[in-house]
């Protein structure tokens, strides 16, 4: 079975400071990995994602995430918050071979504070 | 939340009513899902289709029903078997089910049981 685990529920940091959300996951074989977003009230928007290759992934808004096999985690980035980036992050996993819909993190609230 | 849309926005429903809510996309895809958000326990698969004609049970699918008679159409159905409907429904489409495509959402359902 696949699973996700974000370890924390709430992220708070200051306007311009580095921002990590954190994932693990749980996975047989090598996993496709995702990063969203939601904004209060809305659907998810889609981040980025890994496949393969580059174990630093660049996404949309200045988000990255890296990629780590030996610690099995897909930890979210930004090098500078801003307050606009207060939202709800989900990771997700596939396996590649499952042929199954993409499983979700509880989800880890970030708040940034000017 | 671009090529999906759900409606209604938002729903109230008395206890013993079946409901049907809407998603439809344009963007061509074969795979459809349903999840189910509620504070703090992230997202829940309910039901996913792979092509038209065809659908899968998630996690949570007691007490709902789904129909795909159109690849652009997957309306999810709560029945009055659901003991706790109060939730927000997301809606999602992608490509192909277990492949490396990442899921767009469509902008959410929000369902309250009066």
């Amino acid at each position: 079975a696949q699973s996700v685990a974000q370890p924390e529920d709430q992220v708070n940091v200051a306007e311009g400071n580095p921002l990590t959300v954190k994932c693990t996951y749980s996975v047989s074989g090598n996993p496709y990995l995702f990063w969203y977003v939601q904004y209060p009230n809305r659907g998810l928007q889609f981040l980025l994602k890994y496949i393969t290759g580059d174990n630093l992934v660049k996404g949309s808004y200045g988000f990255e995430a890296e990629f780590n096999k030996s610690q099995t985690s897909f930890h979210l980035k930004k090098p500078s918050a801003l307050v606009s980036d207060s939202a709800l992050y989900f990771c997700a996993v596939r396996v590649p071979s499952g042929n199954t819909p993409l499983v979700f993190g509880k989800g880890t609230r970030l708040s940034v504070i000017a | 939340d671009g090529g999906i849309t759900q409606s209604p926005k938002y729903l109230f429903r008395k206890e013993g009513q079946n409901v049907t809510l809407s998603c439809e996309q344009n963007l061509n895809h074969d795979a459809m899902y349903w999840y189910r958000q509620d504070p703090g326990q992230g997202l829940r698969l309910i039901y996913y289709s792979q092509i038209v004609n065809d659908f899968q049970k998630g996690d949570i699918a007691e007490g709902y029903s789904v129909s795909r008679e159109k690849k652009e159409s997957f309306p999810l159905t709560v029945t009055s078997a659901q003991k706790n409907p109060t939730a927000f429904y997301l809606c999602a489409s992608s490509d192909r089910a277990g492949d490396h495509n990442e899921q767009f959402f469509g902008p959410g359902t929000r369902l309250t049981v009066l």
